[in-house]
C-alpha cells in the first residue's frame, strides 16, 4: 500500500525545545515538500527537496531545518528559533519537482508548543 | 510577489444548492491544480488543468481554466454533505513553483 506516512499525529512540546517531525514515502517520488498550515492561511511552503542530499528553502524556512539522506525520508526539525511553531505540518511528495506533477500529502502532524 | 487568491473564504449552502469557488492569480499560470481537504484531513488532488479555456468534469464537479490562464473556478452542482471541506487551487508559476491559494471552506447544511 503506497503512500506517505507522518508521525506522530499529535505532538506537544515545551517552548525552547527542538522537535523533529517524521515523513516517509514509498511512492518512489523524487520530490518532497514540507508545508505549514494555519487556520485561514492555506499552505505555506517551508522546504522542498528534489533529490537526495539536496534541499531548498521555501517561503517560510526561518526557524526550520531539514535533511534528505534517503529518497524515502524527509524529516523536518522545528527549532527553538521558530517564533510561532504551533501549527499543522503537512509533508508531500511528487514524482518530480516540476509544476505539472500532482502532490501527494501525508496525514499531517499537529504540533502544539506551550 | 506572485499571489494566488480564492473567493469566497467561506461558503455555507443548503444541501442540494450549487457552489462555486474562484481562484485568481496575479500573473499568468502554466497550469492549475485543485485539491480538497476534508475537516481534520489532508489535501487530496482532484484535477489539473493546463490549456487555456479548458473545462473538465468529474461527476457533479466542473473545473474551468480561464482564457488568459490567470483564473480558474470549481463548480459543484447539487451539493451533498460529502462535499464538505476546504478546496484549494494551486497555480503553476515557474517550472518548479506551485503556489497554493488560501482555500474556500464549504459547509453543507443537511
Amino acid at each position: 500500500d503506497g503512500g506517505i506516512t507522518q508521525s506522530p499525529k499529535y505532538l506537544f512540546r515545551k517552548e525552547g525545545q527542538n522537535v523533529t517531525l517524521s515523513c516517509e514515502q514509498n511512492l518512489n517520488h523524487d520530490a518532497m515538500y514540507w508545508y505549514r498550515q494555519d487556520p485561514g492561511q492555506g499552505l505555506r511552503l517551508i522546504y522542498y527537496s528534489q533529490i537526495v542530499n539536496d534541499f531548498q528553502k521555501g517561503d517560510i524556512a526561518e526557524g526550520y531545518s531539514v535533511s534528505r539522506e534517503k529518497k524515502e525520508s524527509f524529516p523536518l526539525t522545528v527549532t527553538s528559533a521558530q517564533k510561532n511553531p504551533t501549527a499543522f505540518y503537512l509533508c508531500a511528495s511528487s514524482r518530480d519537482r516540476g509544476q505539472t506533477y500532482e502532490q501527494y500529502f501525508g496525514p499531517g502532524t499537529r504540533l502544539t508548543v506551550t | 510577489g506572485q499571489q494566488v487568491m480564492q473567493i469566497p473564504q467561506y461558503q455555507h449552502v443548503q444541501e442540494g444548492e450549487d457552489f462555486t469557488t474562484y481562484c485568481n492569480s496575479s500573473t499568468t499560470l502554466s497550469n492549475i491544480q485543485w485539491y480538497k481537504q476534508r475537516p481534520g484531513g489532508h489535501p487530496v488532488f482532484l484535477i489539473q488543468l493546463v490549456k487555456s479555456g479548458e473545462v473538465k468534469k468529474q461527476k457533479r464537479l466542473t473545473f474551468q481554466f480561464g482564457e488568459a490562464k490567470k483564473n480558474s473556478s470549481l463548480h459543484i452542482t447539487a451539493t451533498q454533505t460529502t462535499d464538505v471541506g476546504t478546496y484549494f487551487c494551486a497555480g503553476g508559476a515557474s517550472y518548479d513553483k506551485v503556489i497554493f491559494g488560501p482555500g474556500t471552506s464549504l459547509s453543507v447544511i443537511p
